[in-house]
């Protein structure tokens, strides 16, 4: 039972071009929600988040946009640039009951010089 | 200066074998983690102390068993090794108690392969 899904595990991406990464959830219970960036060899790392009292949330290049109605969110990187090659998990919790994240299954991006 | 380290970074070891891993943070963080990264790449929680105390136990063999000697630290043992316990673990924490606005700080994870 995956409650965050991410359907595409590979993207390739243009250098200078706008990469959307997307993520899907099932549970309604879900209110914060955040974006990591993970390298070969190395744990995951921070990148953004939101809560569901917003539907968007900037920093710097990456943006992140929240459709409660859809259970969708996306993570929108404008430019792309080779340094952002990696994989980027989504992750959701519910800020009821065990608080906790769950993750999806990631997606690689590949950003193309 | 290290966040969050844990301990070794690669681990071969023979089914049946018993082994640890240890994870240290040094970001004043009231909760750790232990999250499995299986062959799929699904990264899935295994446990979650705050301030020493259990908090998330999820559906995991018991041969799997979580140590917190303070809540700086958060080790896993693991007993009578299968095959298909090879992964990666990675170690994280937060502040607070978990989930909500709070992100996670994750170490660079331990490769266990089991052979």
């Amino acid at each position: 039972d995956q409650q965050v899904k991410q359907n595409s595990p590979s993207l390739s991406v243009q250098e200078g071009r706008i990469s959307i990464l997307n993520c899907d959830y099932t549970n309604s219970m879900f209110d914060y929600f955040l974006w990591y960036k993970k390298y070969p060899a190395e744990g995951p790392t921070f990148l953004i988040s939101i809560s569901s009292i917003k539907d968007k949330n900037e920093d710097g290049r990456f943006t992140v946009f929240l459709n409660k109605s859809a259970k969708h969110l996306s993570l929108h990187i404008v430019p792309s640039q080779p340094g952002d090659s990696a994989v980027y998990f989504c992750a959701a919790s519910a800020s009821t009951g065990t608080y906790k994240y769950i993750f999806g299954t990631g997606t690689r991006l590949k950003v193309l010089a | 200066d290290t966040a969050v380290s844990q301990t070794p970074k690669y681990l071969v070891t023979q089914m049946g074998n018993d082994k640890s891993i240890k994870c240290e943070q040094n970001l004043g963080h009231d909760t750790m983690y232990w999250y499995k990264q299986d062959s799929k790449k699904f990264l899935k929680i295994m446990f979650s102390y705050n301030n020493k105390e259990l908090i998330i136990n999820e559906t995991v063999p018991n041969r799997f068993s979580p140590k917190s000697p303070d809540k700086a630290h958060l080790n896993l043992h693991i007993n009578s090794l299968e095959l298909g316990d090879s992964a990666v673990y990675f170690c994280a924490s937060s502040q607070g108690s978990g989930g909500g606005g709070y992100g996670y700080t994750f170490g660079s994870g331990t490769r266990l392969t089991v052979v």
